[in-house]
């Protein structure tokens, strides 16, 4: 069965870096695509980043390049999200989501974590 | 960036409606197209992949069709289930792109 298990979310004040990270099971996590989706409170799904399976490709949405790196370690079948310079409009829930297809630069999820919810505030 | 805009944003309809979502690329994305539905509390579902691939799972009355920059999903005959919000989603490049959703209530 396949797991995505969020963690390192909270509260931290404006400015500030958090880690996420997404402790992956139940599926060869090296032959996939990993991203990261958020949820701001009563908002829409934002596409956050993504990384292939061998790391060679790697995206961000406008919103956060220059500030969040995206990482993982295949031995440990973990995806990391590092946050730095968090704004109030970083507050979100964030998603760890599987790529649906194998070795695929990047497509669309059909598994995804519970979310780790992360509040941005002085 | 490619942008993707869903209309209508609220769509009120009755059980056993057949409902309509459109979703538009500023782009072609040719059919790197997914659809998800959203219950409040919960992660996304997909239903469709490729413009018009059914997740398997998914009931047959979800259908998706289109392709480089205007697609649809249609619910054929809305069940009290449906009552969701459904976003559409490009994977043609990065940056992957949401539509903003379309709340789907209750008449």
């Amino acid at each position: 069965e396949v797991q995505l298990v969020e963690s390192g979310g909270g509260l931290v004040q404006p400015g500030r870096s958090l880690r996420l990270s997404c402790a992956a099971s139940g599926f060869t996590f090296d032959d996939y695509a990993m991203h990261w989706v958020r949820q701001a409170p009563g908002k829409g799904l934002e596409w956050v980043s993504g990384i292939s399976w061998n790391s060679g490709s790697i995206g961000y949405a406008d919103s956060v390049k220059g500030r969040f790196t995206i990482s993982r370690d295949n031995a440990k079948n973990s995806l990391y999200l590092q946050m730095n310079s968090l704004r109030a409009e970083d507050t979100a829930l964030y998603y760890c989501a599987k790529d649906k297809g194998k070795r695929s630069g990047g497509s669309c999820y059909v598994y995804w974590g519970q979310g780790t919810l992360v509040t941005v505030s002085s | 960036d490619i942008q993707m805009t869903q209309s209508p944003s609220t769509l009120s309809a009755s059980v056993g409606d057949r409902v309509t979502i459109t979703c538009r690329a500023s782009q072609s994305i040719s059919s790197w197209l997914a659809w998800y539905q959203q219950k409040p509390g919960k992660a996304p579902k997909l239903l469709i992949y490729k413009a018009s691939s059914l997740e398997t799972g998914v009931p047959s009355r979800f259908s998706g069709s289109g392709s480089g920059t205007e697609f649809t999903l249609t619910i054929s005959s809305l069940q009290p289930d449906d009552f969701a919000t459904y976003y559409c989603q490009q994977y043609n490049s990065y940056p992957l792109t949401f539509g903003q959703g379309t709340k789907v209530e209750i008449k």
